[in-house]
């Protein structure tokens, strides 16, 4: 069955420091794509990233790092000198190709809340 | 584009009261989703629609209704409104099947429901 876990509930960091938020799914498709989203605290979900299954090159964007692993069925999100705009909820999600209408339904993990400090 | 809109941001109900939650998108999107998100926890899937007239059940969805009667509109409906159904709910598309399923799922602001 899929399943997401993001094993870390809430992070608190001061201003600078660097900061990654784990996530480990399952799934028995060889055909998926990983989200990440962000839910600041006007409660809004802001998309992040997006990754297949078949692409494991990791990305950066800004301060933004995604470490995507097949091996250890991880997609680790870093952000590197963080800043107090980064306080939020992330979520990381999973998204099976599978058949018929049930692709695209994106399963969430229960998210890490990220307290940036000044 | 106003993208994916949602009425009302706030409500607060009575057990045993109905609603309909009403949700829009003008981006021609032919996928629709209702996720309901507790305290603490992530979203999960209530219903979702593929297409105008085609509707199918996802993880949570006792206790709620839905049509897509037009491509634009996915209105939730809950019949007798019950305090496990206090949540914030959002609502999402997603464009055709065609670029299906590598793509993103645009979320609307959400509708804050309690249930008292």
């Amino acid at each position: 069955a899929q399943k997401v876990t993001q094993a870390q509930t809430e992070i608190s960091v001061v201003e600078k420091e660097d900061v990654t938020l784990d996530c480990v799914y399952e799934t028995r498709d060889t055909t998926y794509y990983l989200f990440w989203y962000k839910q600041p605290p006007s409660g809004e979900l802001v998309f992040l990233i997006r990754r297949n299954s078949f692409d494991e090159q990791n990305e950066i964007s800004g301060r933004y790092s995604w470490n995507f692993q097949k091996s250890t069925s991880s997609f680790n999100f870093t952000i590197t000198a963080s800043q107090v705009v980064d306080s939020a909820v992330y979520f990381c999600a999973l998204s099976e190709a599978g058949y018929g209408g049930s692709q695209g339904n994106l399963i969430f993990g229960k998210g890490t809340k990220l307290s940036v400090k000044p | 584009n106003a993208g994916v809109t949602q009425t009302p941001k706030f409500r607060i109900l009575k057990i045993g009261q109905s609603m309909t939650l009403q949700c829009a998108q003008d981006m021609n999107h032919n996928y629709m989703y209702w996720y309901r998100q507790d305290p603490g926890m992530g979203l999960k899937l209530i219903y979702y629609s593929v297409g105008a007239g085609i509707t199918d059940k996802g993880e949570v969805p006792n206790g709620y209704n839905v049509s897509r009667s037009t491509t634009e509109d996915f209105p939730l409906r809950l019949e007798l409104a019950a305090p496990s159904q206090t949540s914030v709910y959002f609502c999402a598309s997603s464009p055709s099947w065609i670029n299906f399923p590598d793509n993103e799922q645009f979320f609307g602001p959400g509708t804050r429901l309690t249930v008292l």
